[in-house]
């Protein structure tokens, strides 16, 4: 079974400071990885994603995420903080050999940004 | 290229009545799917399309809630009647069936409250 663990329903940061929103995953098979974001309105739009290949992975907007299989995390950070990355985070898991890509989701964390 | 879309937007209705949401997923893909998000919880997802057919449906709730996609293009999910924990935001997501692929591709959502 898969499941995922967002620590921290609001994270805020000033502009210009280094984003990091952690993502803690459980997987039973070889797992794929994703981080949507939702802004206001909108619906989840993908930021990046691992799927087996490099471990580092970047993303659209200077994001990027790293796959650390012996922590079974999959954090998200971004070195500059922009007042327009402030949005709800997401990050998925699934196993889509397994059980057709059904996508396990966290509880989500709403990033704040300061001027 | 048109994402997914879904309608309506909002919908308010009361208890015991009926409502029935659509999906409409990116052309060309097999694969639909729907999610739900309740108060701010994790994303949960409902069922899973390929083409017509129902390939999990292990997400759904109970009998009240109904998915249908003849034809193998849009989606509709009826719930009835409805309860007041059936609200919540509803979404629906495609993706292709590639090797290699497997993200999914979200629409905006549709937010059910139920009175």
């Amino acid at each position: 079974a898969q499941s995922v663990t967002q620590l921290g329903s609001h994270v805020s940061v000033s502009e210009g400071a280094l984003v990091l929103l952690r993502c803690n995953y459980s997987s039973s098979v070889p797992p794929y990885l994703f981080w949507y974001v939702q802004y206001p309105n909108q619906g989840l739009q993908l930021l990046l994603k691992y799927t087996s290949a490099a471990t580092l992975v970047k993303g659209i907007n200077g994001f990027e995420a790293e796959f650390k299989k012996s922590e079974t995390s999959f954090h998200l950070t971004k070195p500059s903080a922009h007042m327009s990355d402030a949005a709800e985070y997401f990050c998925a898991v699934s196993a889509p050999l397994y059980n057709f890509n059904k996508f396990y989701f966290g509880s989500g964390t709403k990033l704040n940004v300061k001027p | 290229e048109a994402g997914v879309t879904q309608f309506p937007s909002h919908s308010v209705i009361e208890k015991g009545q009926t409502v029935t949401l659509r999906c409409d997923p990116i052309s060309g893909h097999d694969n639909l799917y729907w999610y739900r998000r309740v108060m701010g919880k994790e994303i949960k997802f409902l069922l899973h399309f390929v083409k017509e057919s129902k390939q999990d449906e292990s997400g759904m709730p109970n009998n009240r809630f109904l998915a249908e996609r003849t034809g193998g293009t849009y989606s509709t999910l009826k719930v009835q009647p409805a309860e007041l924990e059936d609200s919540g935001v509803y979404f629906c997501a495609s993706s292709q069936k590639l090797a290699g692929s497997y993200e999914q591709y979200f629409g905006p959502g549709t937010r059910l409250t139920v009175t």
